[in-house]
């Protein structure tokens, strides 16, 4: 089993606030992304990192943010949540080069009411 | 644009049943094409990887095969049990810089007793 943490599980929100999802892995990736997927939908990647200090922006449009600034450690913001960010958000890491398996973590489902 | 389609989108088995799950793909260049488990509300879990010189490929219960000729793949699995439930996605990684993966849309599969 993968070590990758991601807190919180589950979140509901009203409209308008901030919130931070958080992912951690303990396998020392310097690779992470940031997906959405919605119920019954294919993953598509909206951030990701090649190490500290590297952040891109992936496929599908995103209003959230990250930042890397720890090896294990990368966050997801949204400054102001609203009902269209309702989804659920799974985080991934793998070592550069190789195969680059990536290992997910068990994802955080987002409701924004 | 890259795309990977798969067929069928949901699939109902009886316990013990096999199935075989498809995958058409067009990424370019190819660099490799996995099949993923995902348990509902889960993250993705690897179960096979395949390079474009591997024609097929084992896991326990599950066997990928792969035709970089045609840009197909199958998944097929062997005497299939309930805790095979889940939604099995199929992901092929373009050769170039950053291996970005495109994802497609799984197929959900259910085993009934």
């Amino acid at each position: 089993e993968a070590d990758i943490y991601q807190t919180p599980r589950y979140l509901v929100i009203g409209t308008g606030k901030k919130i931070t999802l958080e992912c951690s892995q303990t396998m020392g990736h310097d690779k992470m992304y940031w997906y959405q997927q919605d119920p019954g939908m294919e993953l598509h990647l909206i951030h990701y990192s090649y190490g500290v200090n590297s952040t891109e922006k992936g496929d599908l449009s995103s209003e959230s943010t990250v930042s890397r600034i720890r090896t294990e450690h990368f966050p997801l913001t949204l400054e102001s949540a609203r009902p269209s960010h309702t989804s659920q958000y799974l985080c991934a890491s793998s070592f550069r080069g190789g195969e680059e398996t990536q290992y997910f973590g068990p994802g955080t489902r987002l409701l924004v009411l | 644009k890259n795309q990977v389609e798969q067929s069928p989108q949901s699939l109902i088995i009886l316990e013990g049943k096999n199935c075989t799950l498809q995958c058409n793909y067009t990424v370019s260049p190819f660099s490799n094409l996995r099949w993923y488990k995902q348990d509902t509300g889960r993250g993705p879990v690897s179960l096979t990887i395949m390079t474009f010189s591997e024609n097929t490929k084992s896991n326990g219960r599950y066997t990928a095969t792969l035709d970089a000729d045609t840009k197909q793949s199958s998944l097929h699995i062997t005497a299939s049990q309930l805790s095979d439930s889940a939604s099995y996605i199929c992901v092929v990684s373009a050769g170039n810089a950053g291996n970005m993966l495109t994802f497609g849309g799984g197929t959900r599969l259910m085993v009934k007793p």
